[in-house]
């Protein structure tokens, strides 16, 4: 089964900072990646997919890069709204969340 | 607008079962495979199962099969979850989702359902 990982497990930072995760599977996907936003007690959101596409209406300080094992997500200007966990997860052979990252303001 | 109203949830005792029902509305039901996501008290997201739009398709995470069974009532925009034989680690939050690549990628969620297997 392939595996995915994120880093860092959490993190603090300022409003306005640039902010980045990243996120590793254990076997080359291609661009199946998908990121999610969970804000505290709600329900994750789809933000990207195929590893760089903005789903209709997330802010565009939100994007995503990379392909087969390495991906990232950047939030070029962190805004208070954007404190939640984020997980990074595969769609292709079976749907494989990360641990995800807990994203807070300094 | 997308709705997905999860309910059936509630405090069982290990071993029992328990039915989850998902209301849809906002969108053609049958036109789209459907998924149930669970997340554990703190943890993290992991998906269960999934079934495709006229349910000749189902698949399951290792953990559930031959206990958990997802179902699906286009005439009544529904997808339901069987669950038998639970276990305390089947205690948490259960997300009703829409999907879609082949139902792996989840782009609608339900607001959850708690379920809490304790005796």
């Amino acid at each position: 089964d392939i595996q995915m990982t994120q880093s860092p497990s959490s993190l603090s930072a300022s409003v306005g900072d640039r902010v980045t995760i990243t996120c590793r599977a254990s076997q080359a996907i291609r661009d199946y990646l998908a990121w999610y936003q969970q804000k505290p007690g709600k329900a994750p959101q789809l933000l990207i997919y195929a590893a760089s596409a903005l789903q209709s209406g997330v802010p565009s300080r939100f994007s995503g890069s990379g392909s087969e094992t390495d991906f990232t997500l950047t939030i070029s200007s962190l805004q208070p709204e954007d404190v939640a966990t984020y997980y990074c997860q595969k769609y292709h052979s079976g749907p494989t969340f990360g641990q995800g990252t807990k994203v807070e303001i300094k | 607008e997308v709705q997905l109203v999860e309910s059936g949830g509630g405090l069982v005792q290990p071993g029992g079962s328990l039915r989850l029902s998902c209301a849809a509305s906002g969108f053609t039901f049958s036109g789209y495979w459907m998924s149930w996501v669970r997340q554990a008290p703190g943890k993290g997201l992991e998906w269960v199962a999934n079934i495709k739009q006229d349910g000749s398709e189902k698949n399951y995470v290792d953990s559930v099969k031959g206990r958990f069974t997802i179902s699906r009532d286009n005439a009544k925009n529904s997808v339901y979850l069987q669950m038998n034989s639970l276990r305390v680690e089947d205690t948490a939050v259960f997300y009703c989702v829409r999907a879609v690549w082949f139902g792996e990628l989840f782009d609608y969620w339900g607001q959850g359902i708690p379920v809490t297997v304790s005796s």
